[in-house]
């Protein structure tokens, strides 16, 4: 049971780059979430889906997309990567929203740097 | 805004000993509180999730507590060793709806020494 996997664990892009932070998960769990640690903060919620086909913004939006074409997969697009957007990337899902378990599985987390 | 203060923001003791950890909140409406374990380079894991009525929930040698009234918790890690050196992070979730309601605290580094 692989849980939630990411990939890459790490990347340094160059401004104004492009790439995709690939989440995938094995549990078939409906709701899906990226968030982003910056160092000495709290996780932020980027953007999350409820389900395949479904997606909403997070808190911090800005920068980003995503897509829910399956149940497993829920990648993060960011499209003109800038030095903001340095941080660690986590992708998380929980079985249902509600459930009253321990909830949510996170990955391992993507280390992003922008230069 | 909902917030979530953690604190010390670091600890160091000594390998055997005991510490607590701190969590103080202002989410509203609340609905659970939960606290992860970060180990370095990894994602944060589940220890414990306390809902309203719930006032100790223990996993192992780990004990949280919660006051709803006060809007308190603690994290009582009992015996410490050398794996507990990681991040132990709050989590407030609201019962407002939408997105996770979740407000992460910036969490407290701890270092077990030998």
């Amino acid at each position: 049971n692989a849980g939630v996997t990411q990939t890459p664990k790490f990347r340094i892009l160059k401004i104004g780059q492009s790439m995709t932070l690939q989440c995938t998960q094995d549990m078939n769990h409906n709701y899906m979430y990226w968030y982003r640690q910056d160092p000495g903060m709290g996780l932020k919620l980027i953007y999350y889906s409820v389900g395949a086909g479904i997606t909403d913004k997070g808190e911090v939006p800005n920068g980003y997309n995503v897509s829910r074409s399956t149940t497993e997969d829920f990648p993060l697009r960011l499209e003109l990567a800038a030095p903001s957007q340095t941080s660690v990337y986590f992708c998380a899902s929980k079985a249902a929203l509600g459930y009253g378990g321990y909830g949510y599985t996170f990955g391992s987390g993507t280390r992003l740097t922008v230069v | 805004k909902n917030q979530v203060e953690q604190s010390p923001q670091s600890l160091i003791i000594l390998e055997g000993k005991n510490c607590t950890l701190q969590c103080n909140y202002t989410v509203s409406p609340f609905s659970n509180l939960r606290w992860y374990k970060q180990d370095t380079g990894r994602g944060p894991v589940s220890l414990t999730i306390m809902t309203f009525s719930e006032n100790t929930k223990s996993n192992g040698r780990y004990t949280a507590t919660l006051d709803a009234d006060t809007k308190q918790s603690s994290l009582h890690i009992t015996a410490s060793q050398l794996s507990d050196s990681a991040s132990y992070i709050c989590v407030v979730r609201d019962s407002g709806g939408g997105a996770d309601g979740l407000t992460f605290g910036k969490g407290t580094h701890l270092i077990i020494q030998p």
